[in-house]
């Protein structure tokens, strides 16, 4: 079956430095990666539409300069969070878009900023 | 953009009761709709997705009911039970160029008592 997978699952890292995660599809090529954060609050932001071959698309209130994405290939892509400080704390998702409609969700990673 | 907006944010219920969850978006030209079901501290598992052209769908003890006229989509758990008990969420995945994009509404946590 399809099963994406995120590494880490929790990190804590402090004040203005930076954490690199990771999202990889298993069981099945994915057409595109969205990434996502899920606030403390519980909503859900969509941060940027990764698709192979394409540009990668960024929301707004979210830059490439602040989460510079690599997307290399159908099963991996990789997020960083630069100069990451406390409103950036939350759930970063990571959904692998399978063919034209299911996204498969990741378990997260948890982003704790001291 | 796209808006959804979910209905209630809490939802609390005895065990067998029915809970209905409603969600409404503003894009006519939504194609794809999923729900989601959120335990505490794990990520999003995908209950249900509904295509244009499927009006009801009938999962392991609940229903889906789509009504494109209105741009409304509902999650009726017809038995609720304590294992029910997360934050549920609705999300509308974009057409054209927003495809591969979900907007997700802002969720629903459900609590069923014994």
């Amino acid at each position: 079956g399809a099963l994406v997978y995120q590494y880490p699952r929790r990190t804590i890292c402090k004040s203005g430095t930076s954490m690199r995660m990771e999202c990889q599809a298993v069981g099945f090529q994915a057409t595109s990666v969205a990434w996502y954060r899920q606030s403390p609050q519980k909503t859900f932001e969509l941060i940027a539409l990764s698709t192979v071959n394409s540009a990668i698309k960024y929301e707004q209130n979210f830059t490439q300069e602040k989460f510079p994405i690599s997307h290399p290939n159908l099963s991996f892509s990789s997020m960083t969070v630069l100069n990451a400080y406390l409103e950036d704390r939350g759930l970063y998702l990571c959904g692998a878009r399978e063919g034209q409609d299911t996204q498969y969700f990741g378990p997260g990673t948890r982003l704790l900023v001291l | 953009g796209e808006q959804v907006e979910q209905r209630p944010p809490h939802l609390s219920v005895r065990e067998g009761d029915s809970a209905v969850i409603t969600c409404t978006y503003t894009d006519p030209n939504s194609y794809y709709f999923f729900w989601y079901k959120q335990e505490p501290g794990a990520s999003l598992q995908l209950l249900m997705k509904v295509f244009s052209s499927t009006e009801i769908n009938e999962g392991q003890g609940f229903t889906v009911l789509l009504n494109k006229k209105d741009k409304r989509l509902s999650l009726n758990l017809t038995a609720a039970h304590p294992g029910d008990s997360a934050a549920y969420f609705c999300a509308v995945s974009g057409s054209g160029t927003n495809t591969g994009k979900l907007t997700f509404g802002d969720g629903t946590v459900l609590t069923v008592k014994p």
